[in-house]
């Protein structure tokens, strides 16, 4: 089993870049691919990221996400910040030794 | 369209049971994987059980023993069977498609299961 960890909150103001960290505790970031979603107060978790890099259909160019092996971590990168990207977002990754997915602990962004 | 529609959600004891439901259209149920994912008030994301096309199940460490994911393919419908229900428990319960490396690709709206006495 590992973790995934990320900030608890970050904060940034419109029209700016911010990047979320997820951190695998142990075994490789790239032995599995990470997905990202996004979660708006009171309502589901959809996809912004899958498959560590890709953009779903309908989700901006602004959200690009990465993985560094050197640092054991996935990113998610949101630029030209809009007060709508308010939201929480959690990374996500599979769990092969127990056949499921491991969430991070999610990041609330706030944007101000 | 895809759609996930869960109900079954409400207020139990300690030790109770529930049967949680998710039906779905717009595709079907048995050709893809399907997951159940739970948020407790206030908290994160829990995946909490998988069933494969192929029937093949597997659940969180958590719920394991207790909870039982199954499938009707008539109804197009997943279900999760909850027993010896704990006040830990208490979270919205997604269900969620999995599609090729796709885990989540779409959610239902979470229905919300409360244990307390």
């Amino acid at each position: 089993n590992f973790m995934l960890t990320q900030p608890h909150s970050v904060s940034e103001s419109p029209g700016k870049t911010v990047t979320i960290s997820c951190t695998r505790s142990s075994g490789s970031i790239a032995s599995n691919y990470v997905q990202w979603y996004q979660q708006r107060p009171g309502s589901s978790p959809t996809t912004v990221i899958y498959e560590d890099n890709q953009r779903p259909s309908g989700v901006p160019d602004r959200f690009s996400g990465s993985i560094d092996s050197s640092s054991n971590s996935a990113s998610l990168t949101i630029s030209g910040l809009k007060t709508e990207d308010e939201a929480d977002y959690y990374c996500q990754s599979y769990d092969s030794s127990n056949h499921g997915w491991v969430f991070g602990g999610g990041t609330k962004l706030t944007v101000l | 369209e895809v759609q996930l529609v869960e109900s079954g959600g409400g207020l139990v004891q300690p030790g109770g049971s529930l049967r949680l439901s998710c039906a779905a259209s717009g595709f079907t149920v048995s050709s893809n994987y399907m997951s159940w994912v739970r948020q407790a008030p206030g908290k994160g994301l829990e995946w909490v059980s998988v069933i494969y096309s192929g029937g093949s199940t597997y659940y969180a460490d958590s719920v394991k023993g207790r909870f039982t994911i199954s499938r009707d393919n008539s109804k197009n419908t997943l279900y999760l069977q909850m027993n010896s229900l704990r006040a830990e428990d208490t979270a919205v319960y997604y269900c969620a498609r999995g599609y090729s490396t796709r885990p989540f690709d779409y959610w239902g709206q979470g229905t919300l299961v409360t244990v307390s006495s």
